[in-house]
């Protein structure tokens, strides 16, 4: 089955603590995205990456980190300076190219929660 | 002022009603628009999508793109319990332009 998973579900964290939230997609896509999403608000883009080992910033990237060593992997950590992590987190991946509809495909999502 | 606006209700209708789903963007230069579902707590799923102004049918949803009055809408005909979710639309320019949403409109329909 082609798709995105992330990982975990669900995510607790004591304040002071970094943690890492996974995302890994099969559809061979260039390109991935992290949003966040909390009520009333709509989808937040934090950070997005068009090609492996580059990556730029989103609206709200202060207190959050990525990579891209992989083609199929863009995991974010959510770093202590993060004043108010609690929030539900999106994963997405889309193709590139000067064709691209830039329809996004979203994975299930992680919910973490501070403590 | 935002880019794309929608109105986040919440949206409560009696079951078989149709259901009237609509954004107004500003930016001329989009030319691709979809609507994406969200049921509670999962990933959105995408819905429809629309390239440019016109309609796009698919069951008992359609897609209807007003390009020059800068309105789309999602329609739901003979709606059920089960499209009770939030929908999200989303809007590009293309070419690897980032896609820009909504604030979501959450729907609930009645038995």
């Amino acid at each position: 089955d082609g798709g995105i998973t992330q990982s975990p579900k669900y995510l607790f964290r004591k304040e002071g603590q970094n943690v890492t939230l996974s995302c890994e997609q099969n559809l061979n896509h260039d390109a991935m995205y992290w949003y966040r999403q909390d009520p009333g608000q709509g989808l937040r883009l934090i950070y997005y990456s068009q090609i492996v080992n580059d990556f730029q910033k989103g609206d709200i990237a202060e207190g959050y980190s990525v990579s891209r060593e992989k083609k199929e992997s863009f995991p974010l950590t959510v770093t202590s300076a993060q004043k108010n992590p609690t929030a539900f987190y999106l994963c997405a991946s889309s193709i590139v190219g000067t064709l691209s509809t830039d329809t996004q495909y979203f994975g299930p999502g992680t919910r973490l929660t501070v403590l | 002022q935002k880019e794309v606006e929608q109105d986040p209700g919440p949206l409560s209708v009696p079951e078989g009603a149709i259901v009237s789903l609509n954004c107004t963007y500003s930016n001329s230069a989009f030319q691709y628009f979809m609507w994406y579902r969200q049921y509670s707590r999962k990933g959105p799923e995408l819905l429809m999508y629309t390239y440019s102004s016109g309609n796009k049918e698919d069951g008992r949803f359609t897609a209807q793109v007003d390009k020059s009055s800068k309105y789309i809408s999602l329609f739901i005909r003979d709606s059920q319990p089960s499209d009770s979710a939030t929908y999200l639309c989303a809007m590009s320019a293309g070419g690897g332009q980032k896609l820009v949403f909504g604030q979501g409109t959450r729907l609930t329909i009645n038995p």
